[in-house]
């Protein structure tokens, strides 16, 4: 079965740095895809960032880079130059080929940058 | 403008009272889910559809039916709504699943008492 496990429920960084958000993951299907949304106060969920379980480089969209390191089944997500505007709930999901409708989400992590 | 609507947005029933919360998408989507949001516990998906007339349980289905008519709707129906539904749910559509994103709608805060 799968499962997504973020250990963070909070974190907080100062405006224009750098910040790391954790994700480990656990399944035993080889083929799967890992997936970052954000939800803001107003709540809508936005999606950030994908990475494929095959895929060779990891992922990066605009300051968004997914730090994958698929031995230790860990997705990180990484936020350079954090805005305020990052200031949100962050959730990491997984969908597997074998299940491709199931989806998995963590539990989330509130990012609060300070100004 | 593609997007997933879900209706009503806002609903306080009382319990037993039989509610439907509608979904649809305008993307041809083939995937889409229901999830409920609770403090603490991220999303759970609660039902999802693969294509039309196929449709399996996820991991809280209980107290909530679904059904795929049409490939752009997918209603979420409690016969019997009970506190403990008492939540914030989302409908989200996807064009494949495993390598492609969802698309959520706004969300629905359904309140039972």
């Amino acid at each position: 079965a799968q499962k997504i496990t973020q250990t963070q429920p909070g974190m907080f960084v100062q405006e224009k740095e750098a910040v790391t958000l954790d994700c480990t993951y656990d399944t035993s299907d080889p083929s799967y895809g890992l997936f970052w949304y954000k939800q803001p106060s107003s709540g809508e969920m936005i999606f950030l960032i994908y990475q494929g379980s095959y895929d060779q480089q990891n992922a990066t969209e605009g300051r968004y880079s997914l730090n994958f390191q698929k031995a230790r089944k860990s997705a990180n997500l990484v936020i350079s130059a954090s805005q305020l505007g990052d200031s949100a709930m962050y959730f990491c999901a997984m969908r597997e080929v074998t299940n491709a409708g199931k989806s998995t989400f963590g539990d989330g992590t509130t990012l609060t940058v300070k100004p | 403008e593609a997007q997933v609507t879900q209706n009503p947005r806002y609903l306080i029933t009382v319990t037993g009272k039989k509610l439907t919360v509608t979904c649809s998408q305008n993307m041809n989507h083939e995937y889409m889910s229901w999830y409920r949001q609770d403090p603490g516990l991220g999303l759970r998906q609660i039902y999802y559809s693969m294509n039309v007339e196929v449709t399996d349980k996820g991991d809280v289905p209980e107290g909530y039916k679904v059904s795929r008519k049409e490939k752009r709707n997918f209603p979420l129906i409690l016969e019997s709504p009970s506190p403990n539904q008492t939540s914030l749910y989302f409908c989200a559509s996807s064009l494949r699943g495993r390598i492609d994103e969802q698309y959520f709608g706004p969300g629905t805060r359904l309140t039972v008492t």
